[in-house]
């Protein structure tokens, strides 16, 4: 049973880098892609961008510009830098998995229990 | 956004309730529909054409034409108050995007 679990700071300044950790247990990051979404705070959710194992990323356009994300496969876990944050990035972050198949497409299927970050001085 | 979802939704206990999603991709896309409750990780509960994960009761159920997903819940219960996601790859296929949410209340 795949499990997903966010860790990062819980507060970051404006202007700085938001840097959070997905760690993947009971399976392996190899051979699927993995997903960072966000929600505001009574709001939606917000599709942030992909990697699939192989290291290639997919970005949403809105945030292209200050997003990265990585994966370490040593130790089976996803980053997310956003750079330049402001208040408007203040959200519950959550990683998840994206699993294809191939009669049924991607679905994002394992959630992890989201972290939230709030970003001010 | 990319795909359109009506904000909130009611329906009275056992009755059917459609949650629609409107989006000129989901010409070419199926869309993922996801359950969230308050101060919870969103659940999946339909992928693809018409497929429940293990565990999703068989009251759920998709469908999909032209540009309209849509997510049916036939004899709703207290337990599926919650807000409703679908999503689907954009319109340039490469990102993903989420409709607004709806959410649904049970009378």
């Amino acid at each position: 049973q795949v499990q997903l679990q966010e860790s990062g700071p819980g507060l970051v300044k404006p202007s700085e880098t938001l840097s959070l950790t997905c760690t993947v247990s009971g399976g392996s990051i190899s051979n699927d892609y993995w997903t960072w979404i966000r929600q505001p705070p009574g709001k939606g959710l917000e599709w942030i961008g992909d990697i699939y194992y192989s290291g290639s990323t997919n970005y949403n356009p809105s945030l292209q510009s200050r997003v990265t994300i990585s994966l370490d496969t040593s130790k089976n876990q996803i980053s997310l830098k956003l750079s330049s944050v402001t208040p408007a990035d203040t959200a519950v972050y959550y990683c998840a998995r994206n699993k294809y198949e191939l009669l049924t497409g991607y679905r994002l299927d394992v959630w992890g229990p989201g972290t939230t970050v709030t970003v001010s001085s | 956004s990319e795909l359109t979802q009506d904000p909130a939704v009611s329906v009275a206990l056992g009755q059917t309730v459609r949650i629609t999603c409107l989006g000129d991709g989901l010409r070419s896309y199926f869309a993922n529909w996801y359950q969230q409750k308050p101060g919870q990780a969103p659940v999946l509960v339909i992928y693809g054409k018409n497929n429940r994960p293990s565990g999703i009761p068989d009251r759920f159920s998709a469908s999909s034409s032209g540009n309209t997903a849509s997510l049916t819940i036939t004899g709703a219960q207290a337990e599926d108050e919650a807000d409703y996601y679908c999503n689907a790859r954009g319109s340039s296929g490469d990102f993903w995007v989420f409709g607004g949410g709806t959410k649904l209340t049970v009378l």
